[in-house]
């Protein structure tokens, strides 16, 4: 099997908080994961692609100072959120590459920025 | 840039109806394309995964075709039911960038 896991799977914060998501794969190593967000009625946009050991590759108009990636070990990526806003909410999916290009989807996290 | 669309972006049919949902792309240097289910407010369902070397896949009452040359897929649903209700997105896994990139997604409605 090739399951990913993220944690939490919903999170409520103030504004100006951070928050860390974690995006975990379970039963297989990945060297690359990969960072989505989905705004309502959206279809996900790719924010960052992660690769174990090094600094992450983040998309044009993604801030890399917002939106911190850490790909410490090869089954775990985190996403922190600095200093959340109202405007970050939003539905965040992470998946991992397992051989041969293909990625297994996390179940997302919905944060919400009050 | 790889562009990716999807044709309808909404789809209301009665249960039991045959259905083909639309999806073209604009580089066919692609690895694969994927076909997702999600139901609102949830995570990505994989349904179908075609590689660049293939022409379709099947699963049940679900089929996908791929015609890299055209920039084209589709996706079959057979008989459908009201469990079938949910957004379907498509992916593609582009070559150049490595990436994937997402259609907006067509919403089904299966009314019973």
């Amino acid at each position: 099997g090739a399951v990913v896991s993220q944690h939490p799977s919903w999170v409520i914060c103030k504004s100006g908080t951070s928050v860390k998501i974690e995006c975990r794969s379970l039963d297989f190593q990945a060297t690359t994961m990969f960072w989505y967000r989905q705004f309502p009625k959206q279809s996900l946009m790719l924010m960052a692609t992660s690769n174990e050991g090094s600094k992450a590759t983040y998309e044009q108009g993604v801030e890399k100072d917002k939106f911190l990636i850490n790909h410490a070990s090869l089954t775990l990526s985190t996403l922190t959120v600095t200093s959340a806003h109202p405007e970050d909410s939003s539905f965040y999916i992470c998946s991992a590459e397992k051989a041969y290009n293909e990625q297994f989807f996390g179940p997302g996290t919905r944060l919400t920025v009050l | 840039k790889q562009e990716v669309t999807q044709i309808p972006a909404a789809l209301s049919v009665p249960e039991g109806e045959n259905l083909v949902l639309n999806c073209s792309f604009t580089d066919s240097a692609i690895y694969n394309l994927q076909w997702f289910r999600q139901d609102p407010g949830k995570g990505l369902t994989s349904l179908l995964l075609i590689q660049s070397s293939q022409r379709e896949q099947t699963s049940g009452r679900l089929n996908a075709s791929l015609d890299k040359s055209s920039g084209r897929s589709t996706l079959y649903i057979a008989a459908s039911q009201p469990g079938d209700s949910a957004t379907y997105l498509c992916a593609v896994l582009d070559f150049n960038n490595n990436d994937m990139r997402f259609g907006a997604g067509t919403r089904l409605t299966v009314k019973p």
